[in-house]
């Protein structure tokens, strides 16, 4: 069964940098396009960045463009979120997620991780 | 980008009862990829339903479970409410690819709640 763990989540004042990563088992890792997906205290789901398979396109929404970075390392089958100029509208539960094509992406999430949850306050 | 309206918020039925949730699209779906999740309470999302028009079922999805629907407008139907069944019900669409401005990014409705009446 596919396995997502995330981890790096915590508590960080506004303005400051947090880096996630998770980490990727029982499936070929660099087959498949992943993502990483928000969800903030009560509320609803929001996706907030893709990476290709192969590393070659990454994508993000617009609330974090400019300030998020998302990266893979598929040698250790662990994708990473770095997240910089946090603000408190960043504060969720953050999951990563494994895209639901094969050696292309459809923006369909088969698997997800448990979250880690990040706190952007002072 | 396309905005997905879920309907009713709330839905309040008993174990053993159909429930018919909505999910409204801005504009037309691409080839009809409409994908419905369940999540309960301290739980990550899991993938229920997918395909043209939300008709596949994931992996270890029962059959009580099914999809329907075109262009703006989708359904998710529990033909016999299990107790395991009461949780919150997302659709999303996907499939318009790569993400950009112009194709729009993938978006989730606001959820629908199915609760134990």
């Amino acid at each position: 069964q596919v396995q997502l763990v995330e981890s790096g989540g915590g508590v960080v004042q506004p303005g400051r940098s947090l880096r996630l990563s998770c980490a990727a088992s029982k499936f070929t890792f660099s087959s498949f396009g992943m993502h990483w997906v928000r969800q903030a205290p009560g509320k609803g789901l929001e996706w907030v960045a893709v990476i290709w398979y192969d590393e070659n396109n990454k994508y993000y929404a617009d609330s974090v463009k400019g300030r998020f970075t998302i990266s893979r390392d598929n040698s250790k089958k662990t994708l990473y979120l770095q997240m910089n100029s946090l603000r408190a509208e960043d504060t969720a539960m953050y999951y990563c997620a494994r895209d639901g094509g094969y050696s292309f992406v459809f923006g369909l999430f088969d698997y997800w991780g448990q979250g880690t949850l990040v706190t952007v306050s002072s | 980008e396309i905005v997905l309206t879920q309907s009713p918020g709330t839905l309040s039925l008993s174990p053993g009862e159909r429930a018919t949730l909505s999910c409204r699209a801005s504009q037309s779906i691409s080839s009809n990829f409409l994908a419905w999740y369940q999540q309960k309470p301290g739980q990550a999302p899991r993938l229920l339903i997918y395909g043209a028009s939300g008709r596949s079922r994931a992996t270890g999805i029962p059959d009580r479970f099914s999809g329907s629907g075109s262009g703006t407008d989708f359904t998710l139907t529990i033909s016999r409410l299990e107790p395991e069944d009461f949780a919150v019900y997302y659709c999303q669409q996907y499939g318009n690819s790569p993400p950009t401005t112009r194709s729009g990014s993938w978006t989730f409705g606001q959820g629908t709640k199915v609760e134990m009446k």
